[in-house]
């Protein structure tokens, strides 16, 4: 299957500091690409649509100033947390379609978020 | 996107085959039936999908009812590496259509 990645696997940080999340498809183009969060013992949910080229849809609930998406191109989306806080500490799990009728989402294999 | 029920936790033996039923009464004619798994602490992993035929895969056998209202996956020969969370998701055809996921079935092999 399609492989998608991200960047960095897990990340520490200070409460107030900004943090920066990569998903890359690797080996296919993705014109959309999802952003989820996962709590501990809970589902995913997701936070927001990325599409390249245009601007996020964001999910009710969900603060598009605090968690700016950018999809600058077919094979790249961005995450950051702005001004992290405790309760954002999560798993953060992007996927990315492989597009057509059909089509199959695949899973990065998510970057988990620790805010001090 | 129709919503899907499933058995919150089920075991099976190492080597059995590990039948996971989800009820989809509510689907629609355009959606198609996804099933996903989530092994603790990485992401989904894709396992199949289908419409109204029966699929399979070197993973698994997606069965579909007739009417379209259930399915069930079947994990021929489990693993204890085959211990994870099994989602199955009705989802809209089309590019860009999201991904709902429910609670979805813990499914714990043993030896």
């Amino acid at each position: 299957g399609a492989v998608v990645s991200q960047h960095p696997s897990w990340v520490i940080c200070k409460s107030g500091t900004s943090v920066k999340i990569e998903c890359r498809s690797l080996d296919f183009q993705a014109t959309t690409m999802f952003w989820y969060r996962q709590f501990p013992k809970q589902s995913l949910m997701l936070m927001a649509t990325s599409n390249e080229g245009s601007k996020a849809t964001y999910e009710q609930g969900v603060e598009k100033d605090k968690f700016l998406i950018n999809h600058a191109s077919l094979t790249l989306s961005t995450l950051t947390v702005t001004s992290a806080h405790p309760e954002d500490s999560s798993f953060y799990i992007c996927s990315a379609g492989t597009g057509g009728f059909g089509e199959t989402q695949y899973f990065g294999p998510g970057t988990r978020l620790l805010v001090l | 996107d129709a919503k899907t029920t499933q058995p919150t936790s089920m075991d099976c033996a190492e080597g059995r085959a590990a039948n996971l039923p989800c009820n989809h009464s509510t689907i629609s004619g355009n959606e198609y039936v996804y099933w996903y798994r989530q092994i603790h602490s990485q992401g989904p992993q894709y396992i199949i999908h289908g419409l109204k035929n029966n699929e399979t895969n070197e993973m698994a056998s997606l069965i579909i009812t007739e009417d379209r209202k259930s399915s069930t996956l079947i994990l021929p020969h489990a693993t204890l590496r085959d211990t994870a969370v099994y989602y199955c998701i009705v989802r809209r055809t089309g590019t860009a259509s999201k991904l709902t996921f429910g609670t979805g079935t813990r499914l714990q092999v043993t030896l």
